[in-house]
């Protein structure tokens, strides 16, 4: 079956400019979770969504970090003015409820030139 | 500042070695526990999960974790590993309390099993 999608694999782009990410999770997952892994650490939290609301936007590190879920099923983290310091792999996940073991993409590489 | 605590950046062991990778948390209350690998050139997989009961759980390709409340420690162990467990291991904690969802990681333990 269908795992969760991100798309484009790698991006490279940059400094200052915009750039959107694109998770499709799974089929029939309500939550879905953005993280963001630097090189040598783990995965970071940015944003939880719970169904098209977004329940915790905590872990978004400035207001250039959005990220939208508009039908409750694909979402898109948008960087506006991105810094070398953005670079890094921005991970999806999705869970069929909140609180249940995540099933993850395999990622977005960023570099930000 | 709480965190998730991997002690073992990188360890490596011969084919049919056992191995046991450290996890410890700070967080208090109520969590979930888990352990997911990477493989190389692939996503985090989930290994097993702790959410209430047998603090012993045990999870895909013999691995299996102990949870010790009172150590905050959830380690992972294998009796015997193989050179296809050469991969990235990453604790993960979600703390229930306060109505959190999100997984909080540990850096990683890079596990290289030499043939």
């Amino acid at each position: 079956g269908a795992g969760v999608s991100q798309t484009p694999s790698n991006k490279v782009t940059e400094k200052g400019k915009y750039v959107e990410l694109r998770c499709d999770p799974i089929s029939g997952h309500t939550a879905l979770y953005w993280y963001r892994q630097s090189l040598g650490q783990g995965p970071e939290f940015l944003i939880y969504f719970q169904g098209t609301g977004a329940a915790d936007d905590s872990g978004l590190p400035n207001d250039r970090f959005f990220a939208v879920r508009p039908e409750g099923s694909v979402s898109t983290l948008k960087i506006q003015r991105t810094e070398r310091g953005d670079s890094a792999v921005y991970l999806c996940a999705s869970s069929l409820v909140a609180g249940q073991p995540q099933h993850f993409g395999d990622g977005t590489r960023l570099s930000i030139l | 500042a709480q965190s998730v605590s991997q002690h073992n950046h990188h360890v490596i062991l011969s084919e049919a070695a056992s191995l046991e990778l450290g996890c410890n948390y700070s967080y208090g209350g109520t969590v979930n526990l888990f352990w997911y690998v990477q493989y190389p050139g692939q996503h985090l997989q989930l290994l097993l999960k702790y959410f209430s009961g047998d603090p012993l759980v045990k999870g895909i390709k013999g691995f299996e974790a102990e949870f010790i409340k009172s150590k905050f420690s959830f380690n992972l162990r294998k009796p015997s590993v193989q050179w296809s467990d050469t991969a990235e291991y990453f604790c993960a904690v979600n703390p229930l309390t306060g109505g959190a969802n999100n997984l909080f990681f540990g850096t990683g333990t890079r596990l290289t099993v030499i043939p």
